[in-house]
């Protein structure tokens, strides 16, 4: 079975750009996260949806925004770009969104460089 | 709120050494607990958890981890050492729900 697949896996962008960031969860898993992991941080965590609803949000800015489809993939949106933004974006799937079945399991993520 | 405090950005052994992560978490309601391990230019891969039960927790690769609710601690250990475990590890809390918050993370270096 497929795992959790992010797309683009790299990509550069300049300040002030916006970027889409995108998340096909494991088949059957109806929530999905977001985390932002900076050089030399651990993961800190943006978003959750689960049945296309968001379920919770971290302490970013407005300029990031998701969504979930359907399907259940989801879409990370980032507006005018910062050179702080640069970080490897990871998405998490899990079957719901608490305990044991609220397991995450990761993508290898979607490394953005800002310039 | 939670918090995880890993002491030790990196920790050195040798190859067949005892390794030992430490990791001690904050939370105000029974935490499930998380190892999770990351290659270079790798996601997350979880090594273990913890969520209720047993204390003494054990993962894949030989890794394993006692829950110390006493000392709010959830170290890592593995008796002997290999080569192929040099990479981060990350410890994470959770309240049940599937958001975690991460620990700054320790990078294992295995030498020879």
């Amino acid at each position: 079975d497929a795992g959790v697949t992010q797309s683009p896996t790299h990509l550069i962008k300049t300040r002030g750009q916006q970027v889409t960031l995108r998340c096909s969860p494991i088949s059957g898993h109806k929530s999905v996260s977001w985390y932002q992991q900076v050089l030399g941080q651990g993961p800190q965590f943006i978003f959750q949806y689960y049945e296309k609803e968001e379920r919770g949000r971290g302490n970013f800015p407005d300029r990031f925004s998701a969504r979930q489809f359907p399907n259940y993939s989801s879409e990370l949106n980032v507006n005018a770009l910062l050179l702080g933004d640069s970080a490897l974006y990871l998405c998490a799937s899990s079957l719901t969104d608490r305990g044991h079945t609220g397991e995450l399991f990761f993508g290898e993520g979607s490394r953005l460089t800002v310039l | 709120a939670q918090s995880v405090t890993q002491l030790g950005s990196h920790v050195s052994v040798s190859e067949g050494a005892l390794v030992l992560l430490r990791c001690n978490y904050s939370s105000s309601v029974p935490p499930y607990l998380f190892w999770y391990v990351q290659y270079p230019n790798q996601g997350l891969q979880l090594l273990l958890k913890y969520t209720t039960g047993a204390t003494l927790v054990k993962g894949i690769n030989g890794f394993e981890a006692e829950f110390k609710k006493s000392e709010t601690s959830f170290h890592l250990t593995k008796p002997s050492a290999h080569m192929s475990d040099a990479a981060e590890y990350f410890c994470a809390v959770s309240s049940g729900y599937s958001t975690l918050t991460f620990g700054k993370g320790t990078m294992l270096l295995v030498s020879p």
